[in-house]
């Protein structure tokens, strides 16, 4: 399939339990990003990635960490996951074409909740 | 700090009218605005990119317009329909392109 794949679909944590999201592109995409939408609310952007082993925070990335080993793959960890964190998350991943198209691609979202 | 503002969050609109959403930003000079959909349980999906140095932008019946000066884009509908429902986010990228900033959206409700 092209496009962008995130595992898991759902998820219930407790409170100081660590996970990873998982988030793959298939289309070559140099730029990826990881955002997180509260119920009723916009995109929030956590990190993003313009390459392979490039990383940088987004508006709002205390509690999580990325690393970006590949082009394909741009895992979000969670770490100590409190309530606050309870969200849809949405990977993404866009392209820098030299007329400026830089449309971003969404994963289907997954849906955590911390209890 | 970057801020951008939806200026409602809903809509209603009767079917066959034109939908008029308005997107603000503060603080920020984006070298692209760009406009998503987005429906219930799903990820957003890309509508329509409009540059800095572009006025108007169409595509079939949607219409954006871009006005730098005022820090303001307008995201048109028209012949609006029920399938027309749903939330509609824009977003800004800066002219390296890495980051995309969206807003907190409208939702969007056409009654037959």
């Amino acid at each position: 399939n092209t496009g962008v794949t995130q595992t898991p679909k759902f998820r219930i944590l407790k409170i100081g339990q660590s996970m990873t999201l998982q988030c793959t592109q298939d289309m070559n995409h140099n730029y990826m990003y990881w955002y997180r939408q509260d119920p009723g609310m916009g995109l929030k952007l956590i990190y993003y990635s313009v390459g392979a082993g490039i990383t940088d925070k987004g508006e709002v990335p205390n509690g999580y960490n990325v690393s970006r080993s590949t082009t394909e793959d741009f895992p979000l960890r969670l770490e100590l996951a409190a309530p606050s964190q309870t969200s849809v998350y949405f990977c993404a991943s866009s392209y820098f074409r030299d007329r400026g198209r830089t449309e971003a691609f969404f994963g289907q979202g997954t849906r955590l909740t911390v209890v | 700090s970057q801020k951008i503002e939806q200026n409602s969050e809903a809509l209603n609109i009767q079917e066959g009218k034109t939908a008029t959403l308005t997107c603000n930003y503060t603080n920020y000079s984006p070298a692209y605005l760009q406009w998503y959909r987005q429906d219930p349980g799903r990820g957003p999906v890309f509508l329509l990119l409009i540059r800095e140095n572009e006025k108007e932008k169409r595509k079939e019946r949607l219409k954006v317009t871009f006005d730098t000066t005022l820090k303001q884009s307008l995201f048109h509908i028209t012949a609006s329909q029920p399938a027309d429902s749903a939330t509609y986010l824009c977003a800004l990228v800066g002219s390296s392109a890495s980051k995309i900033i969206f807003g907190s959206g409208t939702r969007l409700s056409i009654r037959p």
